[in-house]
């Protein structure tokens, strides 16, 4: 079955510092997603993007924040400069037709930490 | 503010008996309901979809009910079995729009 793929599994990051985290949706889907989750905390929206523009976004995502897909299967998250409370899992998601018809497939994450 | 909570932290269910875990929203209208199962270290994992004009859904042992005049839903798991440990979101989407909206999760413990 397909799967959303996140890489890297684990990134490490000093203060201030610019992250680029990877994903590669599933490849007929049409909406792809970025969500983070706080240690012990709920899964939080950060951004929903479709049709090459972010349709929706978060108080969270800032301007520190952006997406982008660059070549048609990859969707990258960038923080340009991160600050400690950006600690946290790091979920990507894509969907066939939007979260009213059909599910969000999630990959595994990317656990960022910031020191 | 809108609110999503899910009835306790933590359940724990005897294997073979029905869990029954609750979703309940406040100041939302939400127009589709998901539940999702996650795993520790995990993604969410999509279980069931009800929309707001379906008071229920099943599928093979899990069943989902919604009832709008409430702002509540129920997820039930029948039979349950040690592998469907793993703590249960629930999540909400508005119309016309793709912010799906997840609570806080109940960790459910299906014990031997």
């Amino acid at each position: 079955e397909p799967e959303v793929t996140q890489t890297p599994s684990h990134q490490v990051t000093q203060m201030g510092q610019e992250v680029i985290l990877r994903c590669v949706p599933i490849s007929n889907h049409l909406y792809f997603y970025w969500y983070r989750q706080i240690l012990g905390q709920k899964v939080e929206f950060l951004v929903s993007f479709y049709n090459n523009e972010i349709s929706e976004k978060s108080e969270i995502f800032d301007d520190q924040f952006s997406v982008e897909r660059p070549d048609g299967s990859n969707f990258t998250l960038k923080i340009r400069s991160t600050k400690l409370e950006d600690s946290a899992m790091y979920f990507c998601a894509s969907s066939l037709a939007g979260g009213k018809n059909s599910p969000l497939h999630f990959g595994n994450g990317t656990r960022l930490t910031v020191t | 503010s809108q609110k999503i909570e899910q009835n306790s932290e933590a359940l724990n269910i005897q294997e073979g008996k029905t869990a029954t875990l609750t979703c309940n929203y406040t100041n939302y209208s939400p127009a589709y309901l998901q539940w999702y199962r996650q795993d520790p270290g995990r993604g969410p994992v999509f279980l069931l979809l009800i929309r707001e004009n379906e008071k229920e859904k099943r599928k093979e042992r899990l069943k989902v009910t919604f009832d709008t005049t409430l702002k509540q839903s129920l997820f039930h798991i029948t039979a349950s079995q040690p592998a469907d440990s793993a703590t249960y979101l629930c999540a909400l989407l508005g119309f016309g729009n793709e912010k799906l909206t997840f609570g806080t999760g109940t960790r459910l413990t299906i014990i031997p």
